[in-house]
């Protein structure tokens, strides 16, 4: 069974801290994401990278940033983590060459990340 | 600018059938998703048109219109576990994914 797994479902950190969001896929895809959930909007892309070592901004990368050393994992850095980065964190994986809009995504459980 | 636009929330009955809109303005396109969400899990895929014309697929469909810039998700023999926000998703020329709010489904008994 296809797999994504984010490391925390539920964080809770204090303004300024530094804040890692792991995620691994066991499917062998060359795509992974970084989205934000927010209450009334629709999934914001925050990063993305279609091979190891490559990375890309997405619409909404102030504030993060990111890093893929193995082609399974994908991790989201938050340097200085801010009250308004309060969200959910979705993770995805996907398969393919044609970057970040083809195919069909894998999603983990996503992060709940609290910033006090 | 890119736009999706779904309805916010919908009740159906259980039993029943549901539509459930979607409407978009982009810069090209290259297919349209619908993701279900269950409440604290995952999206998951449920269907992929590129095509006009309807898919089926169980108990769900999709359909889409290019030249209205029109999907719906069509969800037949509802039940309890429906219950769920479905997304919308487009992807506009770049390949790059627009997504609409999502449009959260509240089934009765």
């Amino acid at each position: 069974d296809v797999k994504v797994t984010q490391s925390s479902r539920y964080l809770v950190k204090r303004t300024g801290e530094k804040v890692f969001l792991e995620c691994v896929q066991d499917m062998d895809h060359e795509n992974m994401f970084w989205y934000r959930q927010d209450p009334g909007l629709g999934l914001r892309l925050i990063y993305f990278s279609y091979d190891v070592k490559m990375k890309e901004k997405g619409d909404i990368p102030e504030g993060y940033s990111v890093s893929r050393e193995k082609k399974e994992r994908f991790s989201l850095i938050l340097e200085s983590a801010s009250t308004n980065q309060t969200s959910m964190y979705l993770c995805a994986s996907s398969q393919g060459t044609s970057g970040r809009g083809s195919g069909e995504l894998f999603f983990g459980e996503g992060s709940r990340l609290t910033v006090l | 600018g890119q736009n999706i636009d779904q309805p916010t929330e919908m009740t159906a009955t259980e039993g029943a059938i549901v539509q459930i809109n979607c409407t978009y303005q982009t810069s090209g396109f290259n297919g349209l998703f619908w993701y279900q969400q269950h409440a604290g899990e995952a999206p998951t895929f449920l269907s992929y048109n590129v095509l006009d014309g309807l898919e089926e697929k169980g108990r769900f469909s999709s359909f889409l219109s290019r030249s209205k810039g029109y999907s719906y998700l069509l969800l037949k023999e509802l039940q309890m576990k429906d219950s769920a926000s479905y997304l919308c998703a487009v992807s506009d020329s770049n390949y790059q994914l627009i997504w609409g709010a999502g449009t959260k489904l509240i089934i009765k008994p």
